[in-house]
């Protein structure tokens, strides 16, 4: 069965600090991977979309590692903002399903001042 | 100008309703998605449709139907609904159909409340 666990579920850091959240998949075979952030009452927006050949890919502040032979990603958030409160989406897609996406339950990130 | 609009944002109703949502892009994409969010924060592809294809996942009870009047538009019908189909709905599209890279761009979502 396809699974995307996210860990941690849930991380509250001190704005202007780095943090690094962490996904391991189970989905098999692999195209891609996705990062997405999720505001609360808002729809997934997309910050980084990785291949199988791509270690690593970086968006801003944001960094997405992807080890394909041990099956995990991570995203690194440096200098983090308000703004980045949200919830951080790990997404799967597998080679031979086109767009069909295997979702994992996120990470709900909160930065205080 | 916003990308990829839903109406209505909020839906309450009682059990055994019919009820529908609509879902328009202004991208020219050729792909759009529905997407069930439980409370879990679970995001669970329902359909993926363009011009020529309606992909189907096979746990969507046949209860709920897409149905697309044009390439900008897939409204989702949900027939006798039901307490469990609670939840957020989102819709995506995708510019390219098949292209297993392309970026998803997702609605605001619709809160349903089944009663």
């Amino acid at each position: 069965k396809n699974q995307v666990e996210q860990s941690p579920q849930s991380l509250i850091i001190l704005e202007g600090k780095n943090c690094t959240l962490q996904c391991n998949y189970t989905v098999s075979p692999f195209s891609n991977l996705r990062w997405y952030k999720q505001d609360t009452g808002r729809g997934p927006v997309s910050l980084t979309i990785m291949t199988f050949s791509e270690n690593t890919k970086s968006n801003r502040r944001y960094t997405a590692t992807l080890d394909a032979d041990t099956k995990q990603s991570s995203l690194h958030i440096t200098a983090s903002q308000l703004s980045d409160s949200a919830s951080y989406i790990c997404v799967v897609s597998p080679d031979n399903a086109g767009n069909m996406l295997t979702f994992g339950g996120g990470t709900r990130l909160m930065v205080k001042p | 100008d916003t990308a990829v609009s839903q109406t209505p944002k909020y839906l309450v109703t009682q059990m055994g309703n019919d009820k529908s949502i609509k879902c328009e892009q202004n991208l020219g994409h050729d792909t759009m998605y529905w997407y069930k969010q439980d409370s879990k924060k679970f995001l669970k592809i329902m359909f993926s449709y363009n011009n020529k294809e309606l992909i189907i996942n096979e746990t969507v009870p046949n209860r709920f139907s897409p149905k697309s009047p044009d390439k900008a538009h897939l409204n989702l019908h949900i027939n006798s609904l039901e307490l469990g189909d609670s939840a957020v709905y989102f819709c995506a599209s995708s510019g390219i159909a098949g292209l297993r890279t392309d970026t998803q761009y997702f609605g605001p979502g619709t809160r349903l409340t089944v009663l």
